[in-house]
């Protein structure tokens, strides 16, 4: 069967860094998306990862590395507002999106 | 804005009452997707439409209908909504099925059932 695992909650401090890992066991690989969704909101998206390696965008980095089946989401300097679910999902080789249950982020002051 | 809209935003029936949701996109994607999320759970692809090509999961009860009468805009329908269908229904576009192609959400419709 597929599957995508990440910790069910991580709890953080505002300002630092904290890193959300995702491992995944799907039927082909055809990349690897991070949402972001904050309670009772639809996912908003955050990243695309196809290769292996470090893709940065701001406060936000995600890494990957196809052979050992693993993504972690970096989020550097936290602010409140990053309070969320971060979802981690794989396109397998249909093309499906198969999902992640999400990692419910807590930020404290 | 280019965007994902989803009304009603809130939708309360009864056990057994048909509802449907509503789903547009100015994207002009060709690709809409029906979702539905628990709490605290991934989002599970109920159907999706290539165009005007319906693709059907196969665990998706039969109770989950669908209609797509042109690109804008996409229907669900639950003809005989039971409490277990009381969930976060998410709508998401994408401009194809290739592997780059990311799934833009609207902003849900929270489904209560009575």
């Amino acid at each position: 069967g597929q599957n995508i695992d990440q910790p069910t909650e991580m709890t953080a401090t505002e300002g630092a860094i904290v890193q959300i890992n995702c491992t995944y066991q799907t039927s082909g690989f055809n990349g690897l998306f991070w949402y972001q969704q904050h309670a009772g909101e639809a996912p908003t998206f955050l990243s695309y990862n196809v290769l292996d390696g470090l893709e940065e965008k701001g406060r936000f980095s995600s890494f990957l590395s196809r052979s050992k089946g693993y993504s972690y989401l970096l989020l550097k300097e936290l602010q409140m507002k990053d309070s969320a679910s971060y979802l981690c999902a794989v396109r397998d080789s249909n093309y499906q999106l198969i999902w992640g249950a999400g990692t419910k982020l807590i930020i404290k002051p | 804005d280019a965007m994902v809209i989803q009304n009603p935003r809130y939708q309360v029936t009864q056990f057994g009452k048909p509802v449907t949701l509503s789903c547009s996109q100015t994207l002009n994607h060709n690709v809409m997707y029906w979702y539905q999320q628990k709490s605290s759970q991934a989002p599970k692809l109920l159907f999706h439409y290539y165009d005007k090509d319906f693709n059907n999961e196969a665990d998706t009860p039969d109770n989950f209908q669908s209609r797509r009468p042109n690109t804008s805009f996409c229907f669900l329908d639950i003809r005989s909504p039971g409490l277990g269908d009381a969930a976060m229904y998410l709508c998401a576009t994408s401009e194809g099925r290739e592997e780059t192609d990311t799934q833009y959400f609207g902003p849900g419709t929270r489904l209560t059932v009575l």
